[in-house]
């Protein structure tokens, strides 16, 4: 996705690892999303960033996962001891604050075996 | 809680066949876009609508937001092998919020 480069693209781990997904903004949006996509499933808010203001985290599944974002560069998503279900594909996306509109990376597709 | 039911859920056509799908909610959107999203890729954004009764037409997709705003749909004329995808919908609940609402999808075969 133009403006959005996210890695790894590809990432298996063991259960009971820790992951770290990465976001970094090309162009310089405010506003960063973290969305999950399980197979066959829509998307799944996980966390908002806007500027300085104090991220919304309403929706991390539980503690396991955390997300940093200094000002308006690299966001990074932690997720502790994974497990099977948390299998999926992370997407990080850019907003435009006054549409709304959503400019996506490619994802991290994790898998826990 | 706000959500977007999509429909079909699948739909597998030949090239050439016209087709319809739909986003409905009992809930009230300030506005509604479409991403088509393509296997391997992040989902990319077609169109946005904002006013009730709105169309939008984008080459060959005709896309509309309901008088009430409460649901949309989108049409493709002869379909292409190209158009091959997962369509989500995503709704805004308020102006100026930053939370989006998406649908499940709706997964779109196109057989050459």
């Amino acid at each position: 996705g133009a403006g959005v480069s996210q890695s790894p693209s590809n990432k298996v781990t063991e259960k009971g690892k820790d992951v770290e997904l990465r976001c970094d903004p090309i162009s310089g949006h405010t506003a960063l999303y973290w969305y999950r996509q399980r197979l066959g499933q829509g998307l799944e808010f996980l966390i908002y960033f806007q500027g300085n203001s104090a991220p919304d985290k309403s929706g991390l599944p539980s503690d396991r996962f955390s997300a940093e974002r200094t000002g308006e560069s690299v966001s990074t998503l932690t997720i502790q001891r994974t497990q099977q279900e948390d299998s999926a594909v992370y997407l990080c996306a850019l907003g435009e604050l006054n549409t709304g509109e959503l400019f996506f990376g490619e994802g991290s597709r994790l898998t826990v075996l | 809680t706000q959500l977007l039911e999509q429909s079909p859920q699948f739909l597998s056509i030949q090239e050439g066949e016209n087709l319809t799908v739909y986003c409905n909610s009992s809930s009230v959107f300030s506005s509604l876009q479409w991403y088509r999203q393509e296997p391997g890729e992040g989902p990319v954004l077609l169109v946005t609508v904002v006013t009730g009764g709105e169309v939008k037409k984008l080459k060959r997709l005709t896309f509309q937001f309901g008088d009430a705003r409460k649901d949309s749909s989108l049409h493709i004329t002869a379909a292409q092998p190209g158009d091959t995808g997962l369509y989500l919908c995503a709704g805004i609940a308020g102006a100026g919020s930053y939370q989006l609402t998406f649908g499940k999808g709706t997964k779109l075969s196109v057989i050459p």
